[in-house]
């Protein structure tokens, strides 16, 4: 079935240090790729998507590149601030139009100055 | 931009009664609205997804008779947590499918803020 693993945190960085966050999926067929973000005491909101293979998704300087070999879509940020603290969950969107998100179990980033 | 406003942010009920959950889409139409349940330090759990003017699907293990989902006009979905008990202490939130005018879909979800039920 369709899944999503991504790596457990919490991940503490300090600011300006280099973010990665790594997840993988399992899916049939070409899903769409997500990843969104959340801040405390708050919904999720997307942060970026990719809709086809080798598709890079990119805001507020993060990306994630969609690698169907590898079945991946690492998510990357150059120089992390204390503002990006929050939740960060990727996400697969199961077949069909308006299929419903299949998520990982998120991963917790706090940034300290 | 497309906004779901979700209500109560939070509630406090006691053993047996119901809550109702809203969830309006403000700006846009909400053909297809999903539920998710967030346990703490876990990830979301679809519950059910609602079309609207139609009954809601729901996944398996979830109680269809506990979790009451109803999507009566493009603009609202509700869930109702009958009979709650301590073990649906939980945060739910909704997310709305966004169809433009001229019926296609963006890739769009947007979520609600989430609902903390809390029941004593």
């Amino acid at each position: 079935g369709n899944s999503v693993t991504q790596m457990e945190g919490p991940v503490t960085l300090s600011e300006e240090a280099f973010l990665t966050i790594n997840c993988t999926y399992t899916a049939t067929g070409y899903p769409s790729l997500f990843w969104y973000v959340q801040y405390p005491g708050e919904g999720l909101q997307l942060l970026l998507k990719a809709t086809k293979a080798d598709d890079k998704g990119s805001n507020k300087g993060f990306e994630a590149t969609y690698r169907k070999e590898t079945t991946s879509f690492h998510l990357e940020k150059g120089s992390v601030q204390v503002s990006d603290s929050a939740v960060y969950f990727c996400a697969l969107r199961r077949g069909g139009s308006q299929g419903n998100l299949i998520f990982g179990k998120g991963t917790k980033l706090s940034v300290k100055p | 931009g497309a906004v779901v406003s979700q209500h109560p942010s939070w509630v406090i009920c006691k053993s047996g009664t119901s809550v109702k959950i809203e969830c309006r889409s403000l700006d846009f139409q909400a053909t297809t609205m999903f539920w998710y349940r967030q346990f703490p330090k876990q990830s979301l759990m679809l519950m059910a997804t609602s079309n609207e003017g139609s009954k809601a699907t729901y996944e398996q293990g979830v109680e269809k008779d506990k979790f009451l989902i109803n999507h009566a006009s493009l603009t609202l979905s509700t869930l109702t947590v009958t009979s709650a008990h301590p073990e649906d202490s939980s945060f739910y939130i909704c997310s709305a499918s966004r169809i433009h005018g001229t019926g296609t879909w963006d890739y769009g979800y947007t979520f609600g803020s989430g609902t903390r039920l809390t029941v004593v």
